[in-house]
């Protein structure tokens, strides 16, 4: 199974800070990545797919980059209701796998 | 507007079985690929498995850890999707979503249920 690694497993910002997660995959997955956004006791939200596509509706303030291993999802300039837990997911290999979570609050 | 309405999420004992559903409502179904992820207490999002469309012959995946265990159905004419959990583990106990898999993607999942709670317990 490929292992997906996300960096770092939390932090602490502030509105109007940009902030930067970082996603690793065990071997290449292309650009197969997505990025979800979880409120708590909400479901997850797609924001990203195809490692730097945004889903309709989703804030330009939100935007990702990499393929192969490496993948980042950065947030330009935080805003209240963005602190949330993200997650990063491969679909280019069976089982399809998510990352840990970043969980981001407010400092 | 869209909706994936989730129930039959329950309390159950170890050994148990118990049947998930999900209709799905103001979205295109039929042609669709279905996923199912589930969420411990306080833990990440784990990739259950996923059912295909009809031209995909409605062939299933399954993560390791469920595999003979649950099993994923659809019917289409309902716009539903199902998972059947067999031999229930105590390490079961999460809140299940069903998924709904973007046109042209594998497993990028654009449409979510509001998750059904199993808990398994004795």
């Amino acid at each position: 199974d490929i292992q997906m690694t996300q960096s770092p497993s939390s932090v602490s910002a502030s509105v109007g800070d940009r902030v930067t997660i970082t996603c690793r995959a065990s071997q290449g997955i292309n650009s197969w990545l997505a990025w979800y956004q979880q409120k708590p006791g909400k479901a997850p939200k797609l924001l990203i797919y195809a490692a730097s596509t945004m889903q309709g509706g989703v804030p330009s303030r939100f935007s990702g980059s990499g393929s192969g291993t490496d993948f980042t999802l950065t947030i330009s300039s935080l805003q209240p209701e963005d602190f949330a837990t993200y997650y990063c997911q491969q679909s280019n290999s069976l089982p399809y796998t998510f990352g840990q979570g970043t969980k981001l609050d407010i400092k | 507007e869209a909706q994936l309405v989730q129930s039959g999420g329950d309390l159950v004992q170890p050994g148990g079985s118990l049947r998930l559903s999900c209709v799905v409502s103001g979205l295109t179904f039929s042609g669709y690929y279905m996923d199912w992820v589930r969420q411990a207490p306080g833990k990440g999002l784990e990739w259950l498995g996923h059912i295909r469309n009809k031209d995909h012959s409605y062939s299933t995946d399954y993560a390791a850890c469920v595999k003979g265990r649950f099993t994923i159905s659809r019917d289409d004419s309902k716009n539903s999707v199902f998972l059947e959990m067999n031999s229930l583990k105590i390490e079961d106990t999460a809140v299940y979503y069903c998924a709904r898999v973007k046109g042209g993607r594998q497993g990028d999942l654009d449409y979510w249920g509001q998750g059904t709670l199993v808990t398994v317990s004795s």
